[in-house]
């Protein structure tokens, strides 16, 4: 695709919900990163991939939170029994390779009720 | 480990005044660094970049310069303009750091008429 898209812009999630939060890179990109948008504040790294491979995972907030690239290309964030600090934008990134230009996607508000 | 400080808001200047958001920087290694901004209601755009000292980023007549002796990448725009009203985000990436982007907690001007 032309950009990184995202998938649900929108959702709201009950308390102890499990949310999938899905994320199409551009076309070709390695790079893959995951951002945490709270109100109010900038955005703060969660996890990165390179292709497939997880490399970084030291800002998932706690083990509710777990990310996938299986193949490469699509990835998956996955927040486990949703709390309501959950809820912010969660913003997908890429890159064509490691160190180039990063494009975000348009983020996935989550609001946890 | 890396991280990024940026001046504090909100910015508030009237049409045609000189901007100047300060950042600065704390990083291993020679990072890249970043200006992105974010529009009401739209996602992060890239404003613009420097990846070595002393290299100038340039985009839309706002400026930043790579100061490496006061680790400084202040945005810079001589005449502001009612459409330049946003948040704006410094930011940097390093190749210690699996070049994902740290950011700072953003800046938020607003240019009145």
């Amino acid at each position: 695709g032309a950009g990184v898209s995202q998938s649900p812009r929108y959702k709201v999630a009950k308390r102890g919900q499990d949310v999938a939060l899905r994320c199409d890179p551009i076309s070709g990109h390695v790079s893959l990163f995951w951002y945490q948008q709270a109100l109010g504040q900038g955005p703060e790294f969660l996890t990165y991939f390179q292709n497939e491979a997880q490399l970084d995972k030291s800002g998932l907030p706690s083990d509710r939170f777990f990310a996938e690239r299986p193949e490469g290309s699509v990835s998956t964030l996955k927040i486990q029994r949703t709390q309501q600090e959950d809820s912010a934008v969660y913003l997908c990134a890429s890159s064509v390779l490691p160190g180039n230009t990063i494009y975000f996607g348009e983020g996935s508000w989550l609001t946890v009720v | 480990g890396n991280s990024v400080t940026q001046m504090e808001g909100p910015v508030t200047l009237s049409e045609e005044a000189f901007l100047t958001i300060n950042c600065t920087y704390t990083a291993t290694g020679y990072p890249s660094l970043f200006w992105y901004v974010q529009y009401p209601g739209e996602g992060l755009q890239l404003l613009l970049k420097a990846t070595k000292a002393d290299d100038k980023g340039s985009n839309k007549g706002f400026e930043a310069t790579y100061r490496k002796e006061t680790t400084s990448f202040h945005l810079e725009k001589g005449s502001v303009q009612v459409s330049d009203s946003a948040v704006y985000f410094c930011a940097l990436s390093s190749r210690d750091n699996n070049n994902d982007m740290r950011f700072g907690a953003g800046t938020r001007l607003t240019v009145k008429p």
